[in-house]
């Protein structure tokens, strides 16, 4: 079973530049979560849709973050304009609904 | 409060010790558990996933819930070099999931 691919695995770009983060889930994993992870702190959720809806989004920065799920299987995550802080990994996740979520590798941004 | 608590460490062990990774969390209704294994650049790994109260072991690594006081460990038997990494403790309900901030582990060989 092939696990949630995401790309690219590393980013860095200045600040006040835009960026898209791309996920393709575990296939039949209809929960997709977007989270961002900052060095030394556990993952942090930014945003989870079931199916091509969202379920919650109560900490994206919707100022500058913004994510589909347009066909309830694969997802992007944009930042713009980034800033410094938003420098850390995002991870996305998928599950089944019932059960534990599994993580993609991981992008790396870093924002300079 | 945070949902789930964890000491950050970092922790430092030499091989073949028994390591002992502790979280605790608030929330009562929680029913499932779950370690991951996070390697540097690398995103988690789901490790040990348990429901409710008790053990669940698999090889070297035992999961262990108290419900009654809400504690979640994992225990690390025979430690190896190759169990560096960051353990990630975290629990759901329904689809939410809420996670510990991390303990750093490092086995010295």
């Amino acid at each position: 079973e092939a696990g949630v691919a995401q790309s690219p695995r590393y980013k860095i770009i200045e600040k006040r530049q835009s960026v898209a983060f791309w996920c393709n889930p575990i296939s039949g994993h209809a929960t997709l979560y977007w989270y961002q992870q900052i060095l030394g702190q556990g993952p942090k959720l930014l945003i989870q849709f079931q199916n091509n809806g969202v379920v919650d989004d109560s900490q994206l920065p919707k100022d500058r973050f913004s994510a589909e799920r347009l066909k309830g299987v694969d997802s992007t995550l944009k930042i713009q304009p980034a800033k410094l802080e938003d420098s850390a990994v995002y991870l996305c996740a998928s599950s089944l609904g019932q059960g534990s979520a599994f993580f993609g590798q991981g992008t790396r941004l870093t924002v300079v | 409060q945070k949902e789930v608590e964890q000491d950050p460490g970092p922790l430092s062990v030499p091989e073949g010790a028994i390591v002992s990774l502790n979280c605790t969390y608030s929330n009562s209704a929680f029913q499932y558990f779950m370690w991951y294994r996070q390697y540097s650049r690398k995103g988690p790994e789901l490790l040990m996933y348990t429901y409710s109260s008790g053990n669940k072991e698999d090889g070297r690594f035992t999961a262990q819930v108290d419900k009654s006081s809400k504690y979640i460990s994992l225990f690390i038997r025979d430690s190896q070099p190759s169990d560096s990494a960051t353990y990630l403790c975290a629990s759901h309900t329904g689809n939410q999931f809420y996670f510990g901030t991390g303990t750093s582990l490092t086995v010295i060989p």
